[in-house]
């Protein structure tokens, strides 16, 4: 079974600071690979994905993230963190699931990233 | 964000009650999935839904039960529920059962 390994659960870093949030997959096969961010009392926002092509992969608000099959990893980057990035961050894995025809996503358990002034 | 919709936003509920979790998803998608989200612990998809026919069904207890009447439209109705259930739960939906899903803004339910 697939498995996202999230091993930062919390990740303070101070304001214009660079920050990487880890991300490690299990798999063997082919996946999607994504990014949510999700503010507080509220649902989770796609931040980037990786579906193919170049590997590394820009999304909203300054965060890129780099896809490495060899190391089976998906960091999360920004080179300058504002406030407003304090919120909890997931990475997700998809694949097709057989059994429905829908694809399934797989959860890490979330790092929080808290930016201080 | 107004792609996806749940109402309401937060709920109480004895154990006793029965209540219903709405979701609409203005997105023109085709596949609505329903997901737990407890304190420390992965999001777990519960159910999923494609073409309004439920494909898959997590191990979810019987005390939750979906329904799809249309593309546009997901319920999740709750009765007599345990402490445990507590949690905020969240909506999604994808076109033709794709690879992105989107999600709703989730509904925080306490179950006294």
């Amino acid at each position: 079974a697939q498995s996202v390994t999230q091993l930062d659960s919390q990740v303070p870093v101070f304001e214009e600071a660079p920050v990487e949030l880890r991300c490690n997959y299990s798999s063997s096969v082919s996946v999607y690979l994504f990014w949510y961010v999700q503010y507080p009392n509220q649902g989770l926002q796609l931040l980037l994905k990786y579906l193919s092509g170049s590997t590394l992969v820009k999304g909203i608000n300054g965060f890129e993230a780099e896809f490495n099959k060899s190391q089976t990893s998906f960091h999360l980057r920004k080179p300058s963190v504002h406030i407003s990035d304090t919120a909890e961050y997931f990475c997700a894995v998809s694949d097709l699931s057989r059994a429905s025809g829908t694809y399934k996503y797989i959860f890490g358990t979330g790092t929080r990233l808290k930016v201080l002034a | 964000e107004t792609g996806v919709t749940q109402t309401p936003r937060h709920l109480v509920m004895g154990m006793t009650n029965k209540k219903s979790l709405k979701c609409e998803q203005h997105l023109g998608h085709n596949a609505m999935y329903w997901y737990k989200q407890s304190a420390k612990k992965p999001l777990e998809l519960m159910f999923v839904y494609s073409l309004e026919e439920r494909v898959e069904n997590n191990s979810v207890p019987s005390r939750f039960s979906p329904e799809c009447p249309n593309s546009s439209h997901l319920f999740l109705h709750l009765h007599t529920l345990q402490p445990e259930d507590s949690a905020l739960y969240l909506c999604a939906s994808s076109q033709g059962g794709g690879e992105t899903q989107y999600f709703g803004p989730g509904t925080r339910l306490l179950v006294l």
